[in-house]
């Protein structure tokens, strides 16, 4: 079945610091791929998303490339701020050939931003 | 648009009680689905809908829930009996093409039973 593997949090950083969050998947077929963020209190909201291989998502400053050779879409951000601390969701859809796709998650890293 | 809507935001029930979380979808989604949240398991997708049909309810935890979408602007989600390890935020999520370019989800009840 499918999967989606994210580094363990949590991670806690310096304003300004670099950003990785590494998400490895598994899928049969080729699977659009998304980061979600979920801020305190609220519902996930779609950061970014890449559809095919190769492509990169963008938003807010965060990137992601769809690596299909290595499986991955790891998350990344050049200079953070507080305002970015949040839980972080990788995700992929499996283009089901039924009615209706599922978005399978990982577990989710929370990021902690300091001044 | 508003968004997906759910109520209640928050649920404090009696073990024992029903309880019936509801949702309204962004109009023009065709496809919906319900998650529960907790610290132990995580996201877990519960049942969705595509057309107003259920597609898949394997999720569903056992015969204490249920879910319907008796049309194309809501869904409800209801525990009876409700148990204390029920207690989880509930998020309902909408989408469009099948859900390929992702979903948007509501802001989620937050259920407490005692």
């Amino acid at each position: 079945g499918n999967s989606v593997t994210q580094m363990e949090g949590p991670v806690t950083l310096s304003e300004e610091a670099f950003l990785t969050i590494n998400c490895t998947y598994t899928a049969t077929g080729y699977p659009s791929l998304f980061w979600y963020v979920q801020y305190p209190g609220e519902g996930l909201q779609l950061l970014l998303k890449a559809t095919k291989a190769d492509d990169k998502g963008s938003n807010k400053g965060f990137e992601a490339t769809y690596r299909k050779e290595t499986t991955s879409f790891h998350l990344e951000k050049g200079s953070v701020q507080v305002s970015d601390s949040a839980v972080y969701f990788c995700a992929l859809s499996d283009r089901g050939e039924t009615s209706g796709s599922r978005l399978t998650f990982g577990e989710g890293t929370q990021l902690t931003v300091n001044p | 648009d508003a968004g997906v809507i759910q109520s209640p935001r928050h649920e404090v029930t009696e073990m024992g009680q029903e309880v019936t979380l509801r949702c309204k979808p962004i109009s023009g989604h065709n496809s919906l689905f319900w998650y529960r949240q907790t610290m132990m398991r995580g996201l877990e997708l519960l049942i969705y809908f595509n057309n107003n049909v259920p597609i898949d309810d394997s999720g569903m935890p056992e015969d204490r829930f249920s879910a319907k979408m008796p049309n194309a602007s809501f869904s409800t989600l209801k525990i009876q009996p409700s148990e204390p390890r029920d207690s989880a935020v509930y998020f309902c999520a909408s989408s469009r093409d099948r859900g390929l370019y992702g979903y948007t989800f509501g802001s989620g009840t937050r259920l407490t039973v005692v």
